[in-house]
């Protein structure tokens, strides 16, 4: 089974950009989580989709926003850079069945940096 | 809300040593915790996982103890190898969410 694919692996943006990540998961997973890991503030958790909704909702600016398609692909956006947007950007996939704790498998994550 | 806590940050053993890493957690409602191991360029892999009804999980040379009762978990891998090295992130899961801790650098030294 093939993993988790994030495209694209390295992106360089300036500041006041937007910029599109995409996350496909683990085929027959509906669940897609974004993470943003930074070496200052660790792997923090940015929203949950599933089934083209958003479940779950971290604590970021509006900047931040994601959507999720018919097919469980998901991307995330995030509007006007700023330099402290930089980070590794990675999104786990889980079956997200109601009521069921299941574990959640990463991409291998987008760097982004921001100039 | 949730805030898992991690110790050490760093640690170095010898090959064939066994290494622990340390997680609390602050809320009970947290029923999942899952340990996931970074290596670099790469995104978290799970190496192990337990739930708040298991006390005590084992996988070959890893293995995971939950205390409900005093709020912490921690990590044991037994015959460290040099491929052991790299940054493990233990883990909450509190509302839906993964909380996670700050992570610990291991290096295991031929």
């Amino acid at each position: 089974k093939a993993g988790v694919t994030q495209t694209p692996r390295y992106l360089i943006k300036t500041r006041g950009q937007q910029v599109t990540l995409s996350c496909s998961p683990i085929s027959g997973h509906r669940s897609v989580s974004w993470y943003q890991q930074t070496p200052g503030q660790g792997l923090q958790f940015l929203f949950e989709y599933f089934s083209e909704t958003q479940r779950n909702k971290g604590n970021f600016p509006g900047r931040f926003s994601g959507r999720q398609f018919s097919n469980s692909r998901s991307e995330m956006n995030v509007s006007t850079l700023e330099l402290g947007d930089s980070a590794l950007y990675l999104c786990a996939s889980s079956l997200g069945l109601a009521g069921i704790i299941d574990t959640q498998y990463f991409g291998p994550g987008t760097r982004l940096t921001v100039l | 809300g949730e805030n898992v806590e991690q110790h050490p940050s760093t640690l170095s053993v010898q090959e064939g040593d066994s290494a622990v890493i340390k997680c609390t957690y602050s809320d009970s409602a947290s029923n999942y915790f899952p340990w996931y191991k970074q290596e670099l360029g790469k995104g978290p892999q799970l190496i192990i996982d337990i739930r708040s009804n298991v006390g005590e999980k084992k996988d070959q040379r890893i293995a995971v103890t939950l205390n409900k009762t005093a709020k912490h978990f921690s990590l044991h891998i037994t015959e460290t190898q040099p491929e052991d090295s790299a940054v493990y992130f233990c883990a909450a899961r509190w509302g839906g969410k993964l909380i996670f801790g700050q992570g610990t650098e291991l290096s295991v030294k031929p």
